[in-house]
């Protein structure tokens, strides 16, 4: 059981927009910020938003995400076959004093 | 280049001792956390434990806790990862990455920004 909640799967069509949800609580989410990562089959994992907002050099501005409350969101416009992986959410956690992800978001270009 | 080099894959019986590492490389070692994350198969990330190897700041998952130890060597620039007695359950990949942990505003900002490639353990009798 992950201390961030995310849904299982996503899909969207080609050029479509989609969203990712990340629910969280006050120790984690609601009080810290928000990175997420995104990771392709017998790879690892690679950051594609830190600060809650921010990309690193080389993510393109498809991807954006944001926070409200205890709840992160990451959008990815533009959807392209090459997007198709699983991404997570992570943030730290105040009260457990450590990181948490989410349990991961499998999405698929239909 | 930043770089993180992790040990190969290992084949243990259940309560057999390992040590898997992660060798840094084009930062200054000392100055940034550095820690673990476990992959089951099929599964999702599990966060495991960082340590700063500046004053070796150490933090666990309580889910792990006291089943493992992270440690690391500012002479080599290695991060550590070690059981004293492996079981099934720790069956998975393990990645180790570059943490950046700091206090900005009244929040903590965390994130992973340079990933190994992941070091396979597989226990099974």
């Amino acid at each position: 059981q992950s201390v961030l909640t995310q849904p299982p799967s996503v899909s969207a069509a080609p050029g479509q927009k989609v969203t990712i949800s990340c629910s969280g609580s006050s120790s984690n989410i609601g009080k810290n910020y928000v990175s997420w990562y995104q990771q392709f089959p017998g790879t690892a994992p690679k950051l594609l938003i830190y600060d809650t907002d921010k990309r690193p050099s080389g993510i393109p501005d498809r991807f954006s995400a944001s926070k409200s409350g205890t709840s992160a969101t990451l959008v990815i416009t533009g959807l392209q076959t090459g997007d198709e992986a699983d991404y997570y959410c992570g943030s730290w956690d105040s009260s457990l004093s450590g990181g948490v992800f989410g349990g991961g978001t499998k999405m698929t270009v239909l | 280049d930043v770089q993180l080099v992790q040990s190969g894959a290992e084949m243990k019986k259940p309560g057999e001792s390992l040590t898997i590492s992660c060798k840094a490389s084009g930062y200054t070692f000392a100055s940034y956390w550095i820690g673990w994350v476990r992959q089951r198969p099929g599964k999702g990330l599990d966060w495991v434990g960082i340590i700063y190897p500046g004053n070796s700041d150490t933090r666990y998952s309580p889910s792990v806790q006291g089943q493992v130890t992270i440690s690391a060597d500012t002479s080599t620039k290695t991060a550590y990862l070690q059981w004293s007695s492996l079981q099934a359950s720790d069956t998975a990949m393990y990645y180790c990455g570059r943490h950046e942990r700091y206090l900005y505003g009244s929040g903590i900002v965390y994130y992973m920004d340079v990933w190994g490639k992941g070091t396979t353990v597989t226990v099974s009798s």
